[in-house]
């Protein structure tokens, strides 16, 4: 069964508007991690924001918020002013507590692309 | 400068010719993964390190092998290379892989496979 879901296959936004890319998650351990992770053009994986599963303020780095809302089993990712260098595809992922050795689980993934 | 090395960024190559991918990391990293991306599916672990001579499988390692014989080096092993094997591969390495870690994974920067 899929683990985690990004349901949003792609997405346009313009550019200095905000923009939040939905996923969902499913796990039965009460410790986990998320993690979200930019992929542009060229190829490589950066990491953005992690959420662990007992923080409870969701997590903020520069422009990347994490909306975390442990109920719904969902972390969307927010970009805030959106620039034409945050065109990529982005993933979400997780690791969960009892899986020990680290093992990250990707969703599909969302393109998103920036217009002018 | 932090980093995951991996050679080569492209091959293109014909089916059944032994190849090797190599991953290096300088961060003194215990954990290293390989990952596989092909579309609509994210990322899949192939096989996993937790440190020196201790590896295991993935969600999918079949038609792969590795080795850790060093802390730094884990080359990813394609005795028999066929054509499902075409993908974009990825090593990443981690602080640590036990339970949840607030540790992300650094990736390379990829390697694109064409087996022929």
């Amino acid at each position: 069964a899929q683990k985690i879901t990004q349901t949003q296959p792609g997405m346009f936004v313009q550019e200095k508007e905000a923009v939040t890319l939905d996923c969902t998650y499913d796990t039965s351990d009460q410790s986990y991690g998320l993690f979200w992770y930019k992929q542009p053009s060229s190829g490589e994986m950066i990491f953005l924001i992690y959420q662990g599963s007992y923080d409870e303020q969701n997590a903020t780095e520069g422009r990347y918020s994490l909306n975390f809302q442990k109920a719904r089993k969902s972390a969307n990712l927010v970009i805030s002013a959106s620039q034409l260098g945050d065109s990529a595809m982005y993933f979400c992922a997780m690791r969960e507590g009892t899986d020990s050795w680290g093992k990250l689980q990707f969703g599909a993934g969302t393109q998103v692309v920036v217009t002018p | 400068e932090a980093q995951v090395t991996q050679n080569p960024r492209y091959l293109i190559t014909v089916t059944g010719k032994k190849l090797t991918v190599t991953c290096s990391q300088n961060m003194n990293h215990e954990y290293m993964s390989w990952y596989r991306q092909d579309p609509g599916l994210g990322l899949r672990q192939i096989y996993y390190s937790m440190n020196v001579e201790v590896t295991d499988k993935g969600d999918v390692p079949e038609g792969y092998k590795v080795s850790r014989k060093e802390k730094r080096n884990f080359p990813l092993i394609l005795e028999s290379p066929s054509p499902n094997q075409t993908s974009l591969y990825f090593c990443a390495s981690s602080l640590t892989g036990t339970g949840v870690s607030n540790q992300p994974q650094h990736f390379g920067d990829g390697t694109r496979l064409s087996i022929l």
